[in-house]
């Protein structure tokens, strides 16, 4: 099972403020993905990133895709309260398919 | 509609019962999981099949038992329930296992064994 590292594990800002979310491994990836999860629900994907180095945009959000395809970042621009929920990224492996594996999930509070 | 729909939402049982949680995707996806997501949110894959068949059977007790009676369908029943076999479990589905496709996942079982 290739680990995935999430950090920080809980994060809580106030609104307006900027965070970023990181998401570390030892074992490359043939692609990641980022969920949000909000309570009571289940994960539901934001992004997928495929190509080491990649950047991509959602709003307010921007992904990473390290070079080596080995880490990943999410930053949130000037947060808001409906950003708060459960970030999880997820690794494919690298030699074959399924997406399967999680981190333990960066829990985010934004306050009023 | 809803894409990816799992029954009971709440269950709570005692110890040594025997339970089932169904599962159905009307995306018409190939490939359907089971995850467990236990108190501290950690997400872990249980099993995945494809087309009915199983493909992934993680380190799971064999008192875990899925069934895919076609592809739109995966059940998981439990035997003799235990205490730590408390959590949320979510069903999922993606159009085939292949590495990069979205994981539509259901609103989650919440299992509280007593």
């Amino acid at each position: 099972t290739q680990l995935l590292e999430q950090s920080p594990q809980f994060l809580s800002i106030q609104e307006g403020e900027n965070l970023t979310v990181y998401c570390n491994s030892s074992s490359v990836f043939s692609s990641l993905q980022w969920y949000r999860q909000e309570p009571g629900e289940g994960p539901v994907l934001l992004v997928t990133v495929v190509t080491g180095g990649e950047v991509k945009k959602l709003k307010r959000l921007t992904f990473q895709f390290g070079d080596a395809r080995k880490d990943s970042s999410l930053h949130i621009t000037a947060a808001q309260t409906g950003d708060t929920g459960l970030y999880l990224c997820a690794g494919g492996p690298s030699n074959s398919g399924y997406a399967l594996n999680f981190g333990k999930g960066t829990s985010l509070l934004v306050t009023p | 509609d809803t894409a990816v729909s799992q029954t009971p939402k709440y269950l709570v049982t005692q110890m040594g019962n025997d339970k089932s949680i169904k599962c159905e995707q009307n995306l018409g996806h190939d490939t359907m999981y089971w995850y467990k997501q236990d108190s501290k949110k950690f997400l872990k894959i249980m099993f995945s099949y494809n087309n009915k068949e199983l493909i992934i059977n993680e380190t799971v007790p064999n008192r875990f038992s899925p069934k895919s009676p076609d592809k739109a369908h995966l059940n998981l029943h439990i035997n003799s329930l235990e205490l730590g076999d408390s959590a949320v479990y979510f069903c999922a589905s993606s159009q085939d296992g292949g590495s990069g496709n979205t994981i539509y996942f259901g609103e989650g079982s919440w299992l509280t064994v007593v």
